[in-house]
Order: C-alpha cells, then sequence, then structure tokens
C-alpha cells in the first residue's frame, strides 16, 4: 500500500542525546515535512522540503536537523540542543507544496518521544 | 505571516446535531482553506478544502463556508455521529501561499455523545 510510515512509533531518551526519526513515502511525492504536535497547541513545522538536496527551515527548526538525501527519505534528527523535545511529530508528504493549493498533506501515524 | 485562529478548542455535541467550527485568518491573500481530520493515534486527514473564489463547498455531511472580506471560514458538521469524534484542524497558506507551507489553527476536539 502506498503511504507514510514513521518509526519508531514510541521513542525514549535520555537527556542530552540526540535521536533520529524516520519517515519514509512511496507516493513519489516531492514535498516532504515534519511537524510538532503538542497538547493545544495544533501543528507546528519544523522542516519542510520542496525537493531532493533541499530544505527549509519551518516556524520552530531550533534544536532540530534534517537531510533529504532521497525523494522516498525525510529524516529527523532531535538534537541535545533541542530545550524540551518531549512531543508527538508527524511527518507528512504532498505532491507539491501544500500552501499553493493543491497539495494535499498526507501524514504518517506520528512518532511519540519522550525525554527521559 | 500568516495567523490562524480556531475556536472552540472543545465541542461537545448529542449524535444527530450539527457541529460548527470557527476560524478567522488574518493574511487577506491566502487563498486556500483546507480542514484535517486527526483521530485518536493517527496522524491528521484532509477532510475538505475550498479556494477563495467560492463560499461554500459541501461534501456529504460535512460543508466548510468561506467568507473573504470577514477572513474567517467554517467546519459544518450535519447529522453528527460517534465516529465524528475527533480532533479537527483548520489551515491558511504561509504568507498567502508564497512559502509554501500552511499554518494550522490549534485544534478542535469535538466529542458526539450517543
Amino acid at each position: 500500500d502506498g503511504g507514510i510510515t514513521q518509526s519508531p512509533k514510541y521513542l525514549f531518551r535520555k537527556e542530552g542525546q540526540n535521536v533520529t526519526l524516520s519517515c519514509e513515502q512511496n507516493l513519489n511525492h516531492d514535498a516532504m515535512y515534519w511537524y510538532r504536535q503538542d497538547p493545544g497547541q495544533g501543528l507546528r513545522l519544523i522542516y519542510y522540503s520542496q525537493i531532493v538536496n533541499d530544505f527549509q527551515k519551518g516556524d520552530i527548526a531550533e534544536g532540530y536537523s534534517v537531510s533529504r538525501e532521497k525523494k522516498e527519505s525525510f529524516p529527523l534528527t532531535v538534537t541535545s540542543a533541542q530545550k524540551n523535545p518531549t512531543a508527538f511529530y508527524l511527518c507528512a508528504s504532498s505532491i507539491r507544496l501544500a500552501g499553493e493549493g493543491t497539495g494535499e498533506l498526507f501524514f504518517g501515524e506520528g512518532s511519540r518521544l519522550t525525554v527521559l | 505571516g500568516e495567523n490562524v485562529e480556531q475556536h472552540p478548542s472543545t465541542l461537545s455535541v448529542q449524535e444527530g446535531d450539527s457541529a460548527v467550527i470557527k476560524c478567522t485568518y488574518s493574511d487577506s491573500a491566502s487563498n486556500y482553506f483546507p480542514w484535517y481530520k486527526q483521530e485518536l493515534g493517527k496522524g491528521p486527514q484532509l477532510i475538505i478544502d475550498i479556494r477563495s473564489n467560492v463560499g461554500e463547498k459541501k461534501d456529504q455531511r460535512i460543508a466548510v463556508t468561506l467568507n473573504k472580506t470577514a477572513k474567517h471560514f467554517s467546519l459544518h458538521i450535519t447529522e453528527t455521529q460517534p465516529e465524528d469524534s475527533a480532533v479537527y484542524f483548520c489551515a491558511a497558506p504561509a504568507n498567502g501561499g508564497s512559502q509554501g507551507n500552511l499554518i494550522f489553527g490549534k485544534g478542535t476536539k469535538l466529542s458526539v455523545k450517543p
């Protein structure tokens, strides 16, 4: 089946450790995104990528890094510089950029990160 | 940049009643307004969207209305069912669409009581 796969679903990390969340899509979409979801805060954009080897910071990029070496993959690294990393992380993709009006976002099922 | 506000944050209705969720936006250049539904433990899913050249769009029990002058748009769900219980998010393009991503509202948790 076509879709977005995020892994792991649950992740625990000690303070000071970096952690990488995986996101893979087989929809042949050009654009990919990472959102952070906190209770009562909606979805906040961390990074997005329009094309391979290119990505842009979103509203809350500090303490995060990404790469886009392959069209299908857009991993997110939560670094030790992220002061409050405990959250639910959602990856999404779209045929083209979502703000252009035709780029429906297809979301994965999310990864819940807990910092101990 | 765009700012999207969504109300109410929680909404409880009886099965069969209607539910209305409202959003306001700040950038008059915005031209695309989607609504996403997030069921428990899943990622959000697009349920309906509207472009700024129309005032209303319907799809079975759901509809979206847009008032460009007042810069607000609303989601209407009629004949609600327990499976409509979820968190609903509205969104608008960042920077009128030139930036290429969406700004989301903070969400409305809808509970439909049988």
